[in-house]
């Protein structure tokens, strides 16, 4: 069965860059997947498409400072220059059957 | 400009139903595959429920299999999910999501959501 396993919180600090990893389950390794950033009270956004080759396609608006990169079954997504507007919870996603990873909240310090 | 627009949360007591609208605009609405994904308070994102752009078929979560149906108007550009014997635990923010495509993948575009409480 398909399972996305993210960290439950990181933290950086402001300036600094941070990986954010998504793991997917045996046997799903060369499958794509979504990252999408949810800020608090707000409803999620949606960062960019990620495959398994590490090629990806932001949404629209999404700044340079975010990209995506990939090696074996695992995925990342790197903030660089970190906001304090980053500071989010920041969710994974994978297609077929909809399934979502549990959320790593990031803290900016 | 996309934009997707929920309405039709409420309170509701358990047993009761509920239906919700996401009214979409800014992109050709039957090519699209459509969603809804909820998140109960202080918890992640869960996928509810789908429906292919090009066929129409739709797909759900087990633990919603049988207590809500997922419908779409193309002519009124407007994806539904009917909620019936409700519970507890489906107290939730309901959003309503594009895929990149007519079929299964990214979810792409987002709603604002729709807060369902149910409670006696």
């Amino acid at each position: 069965q398909l399972v996305l396993t993210q960290s439950p919180s990181a933290s950086a600090s402001l300036g600094a860059s941070v990986k954010l990893t998504c793991t997917l389950s045996s046997g799903y390794s060369g499958f794509a997947i979504a990252w999408h950033q949810q800020r608090p009270q707000r409803g999620p956004r949606f960062l960019m498409r990620l495959n398994g080759d590490g090629s990806h396609k932001k949404g629209d608006g999404i700044p340079d400072r975010f990209s995506g990169s990939s090696s074996g079954a695992e995925r990342f997504l790197t903030i660089s220059s970190l906001q304090s507007e980053d500071e989010a919870d920041y969710y994974c996603q994978t297609w077929g059957t909809v399934i979502f990873g549990g959320g790593t909240k990031l803290t900016v310090l | 400009e996309v934009q997707l627009l929920e309405s039709g949360g409420g309170l509701v007591q358990p047993g009761g139903s509920l239906t919700l609208s996401c009214a979409v605009s800014g992109f050709t609405f039957s090519r699209y595959a459509m969603h809804w994904v909820r998140q109960a308070p202080g918890k992640g994102l869960e996928w509810v429920s789908g429906i292919s752009g090009s066929d129409g078929r739709t797909y759900y979560a087990d633990s919603m299999k049988g207590r809500f149906t997922i419908s779409r108007d193309n002519s009124k550009n407007t994806l539904y999910l009917q909620m019936n014997s409700l519970r507890a635990e489906d107290t939730a923010v309901y959003y309503c999501a594009r895929s990149g495509s007519s079929s299964f993948e990214e979810l792409d575009v987002w709603g604002q959501g729709t807060t369902v409480t149910v409670s006696s």
